[in-house]
């Protein structure tokens, strides 16, 4: 069975700092990743995803993740934080054959000025 | 382009009483699936609609039941609503997803809180 696991409930960085959110997953095959944001009463927004090929992936708003297969994980960065990034983050996992996506419990991140 | 749209976008119910909520898919997209956000989680899949069909089905029971119209828009329908289908409910759309591949990216609407008291 499938599963995500964000293990950090809630992260508070500086303005400026660099960011690294954690997911990890639970899938014997190659999974599809992806990593969404929710800002507050809003739906989400997709920030950028992993099928196949090159283990970096770039996004949207200067983020990026690396898949790493041997640590089953796909691990959200970006380099410096705005204040605009505070937001609810989720990681999420597909499998082949299947049209649905498990979600993880999400990551709240925070920015101090 | 226009993107998901979702109605509305609160709603307050009562236990045991039915309710429906609706969505519109994104221009070119014609699979809407539909996820359960409780508070402090992540979104549950519930089910997915592809050719007016459902195609799809996570652990949700019958009362919570859809519909998917030929201009591939789509409606989630709950009956008999208890205090733990307080949620936002989150539509989705994709287009189709080819035989042994992996799911499309979903897109999503802002959604609706729903709230049973």
């Amino acid at each position: 069975a499938q599963s995500v696991t964000q293990p950090d409930i809630h992260i508070t960085v500086s303005e400026g700092a660099s960011l690294e959110l954690r997911c990890n997953y639970s899938y014997g095959a190659t999974p599809y990743l992806f990593w969404y944001v929710q800002s507050p009463g809003q739906g989400l927004q997709l920030l950028l995803k992993y099928f196949s090929g090159d283990t970096l992936v770039q996004g949207i708003k200067g983020f990026e993740a690396e898949f790493k297969r041997s640590q089953s994980s796909f691990n959200l960065r970006k380099p410096s934080v705005h204040w605009s990034d505070a937001a609810e983050y989720f990681c999420a996992v597909g499998q082949t054959g299947a049209n649905n996506l498990f979600f993880g419990t999400g990551t709240r991140l925070t920015v101090i000025p | 382009e226009t993107g998901v749209t979702q109605s509305p976008t609160h709603l307050i119910k009562t236990r045991g009483q039915q309710v429906t909520l609706r969505c519109s898919s994104q221009s070119g997209h014609n699979t809407v699936s539909w996820y359960q956000q409780a508070l402090g989680q992540g979104p549950q899949f519930i089910f997915q609609y592809y050719r007016e069909e459902e195609n799809g089905r996570g652990n949700f029971p019958p009362r919570f039941s859809g519909l998917q119209f030929p201009n591939y828009s789509s409606e989630l329908n709950v009956n008999a609503l208890e205090l733990d289908d307080s949620a936002l409910y989150l539509c989705a759309s994709s287009v189709e997803q080819g035989a042994g591949m992996g799911p499309k990216t979903q897109y999503f609407g802002p959604g609706t809180r729903l709230l049973v008291l």
